[in-house]
């Protein structure tokens, strides 16, 4: 069965210092990946996707950036973390391969983000 | 510019009532329409898919419906239980070259009591 990881669970992080946050997934090949935020009163927005190693789409321009260095490896970074960049951030994961998903999107257990 | 919205944002109803949960959008062009359940401080987990071809979906429970032509989803729930508390998210899927990436609501919070 497919598994998806997330770490660390939680972060407290000062403005200005950088970040890393890493997501990986079991049991399946090719996976579409996902990056998406959570802030208080303000729903899910997806920041980046990835069909494939090294293929980052990025949905909002941000002061986050986003790299799949192996197949079922994505990372989230930022240079210099921002007091809006706190909230809830989930990684995701759909079956792949093709040009159109239909599929279901899983959701990792997330890392809690505050800046301060 | 696809829009999801969910109504209510909070409902709190007595254990053992059926009740309906609502999503509506806005572009009536998706793919897919997915529904979560999120508990507090935890990730998403998928419960029901449904396909643009198709009107319902069922799992234990759960139903949930779909009507493309008026851009809603209804998801059902049976018999509630106090486990059932949790925020519920509805989220369509886009196609073409975004690869079914979903645009969500901001849920319903479903509270039941004992």
């Amino acid at each position: 069965s497919q598994t998806i990881h997330q770490w660390p669970a939680t972060l407290v992080q000062p403005v200005g210092s950088p970040l890393s946050l890493e997501c990986t997934v079991e049991g399946t090949s090719n996976p579409n990946l996902y990056w998406y935020r959570q802030a208080a009163g303000r729903g899910l927005q997806l920041l980046f996707y990835s069909v494939g190693i090294g293929q980052i789409s990025s949905e909002v321009p941000q002061n986050l950036s986003a790299s799949r260095p192996q197949d079922r490896q994505f990372i989230l970074s930022s240079k210099k973390l921002l007091l809006s960049d706190s909230g809830f951030y989930l990684c995701a994961w759909s079956v792949g391969r093709q040009a159109i998903s239909y599929n279901e999107q899983f959701f990792g257990p997330g890392t809690r983000l505050t800046v301060l | 510019k696809q829009e999801v919205t969910q109504i209510p944002a909070a409902l709190s109803v007595p254990e053992g009532e059926n009740l309906v949960l609502n999503c509506s959008f806005t572009d009536s062009a998706i793919y897919n329409l997915q529904w979560f359940r999120q508990d507090p401080g935890k990730g998403l987990t998928s419960l029901l898919l449904i396909q643009s071809s198709q009107r319902e979906q069922t799992s234990g429970r759960l139903n949930a419906s779909l009507d493309k032509s008026s851009g809603r989803s209804t998801l059902y729930i049976a018999a509630s239980q106090p486990g059932d508390s949790a925020t519920y998210l509805c989220a369509v899927g886009r196609g073409g070259g975004s690869q079914g990436n979903l645009i969500f609501g901001k849920g319903t919070k479903l509270s039941v009591k004992p």
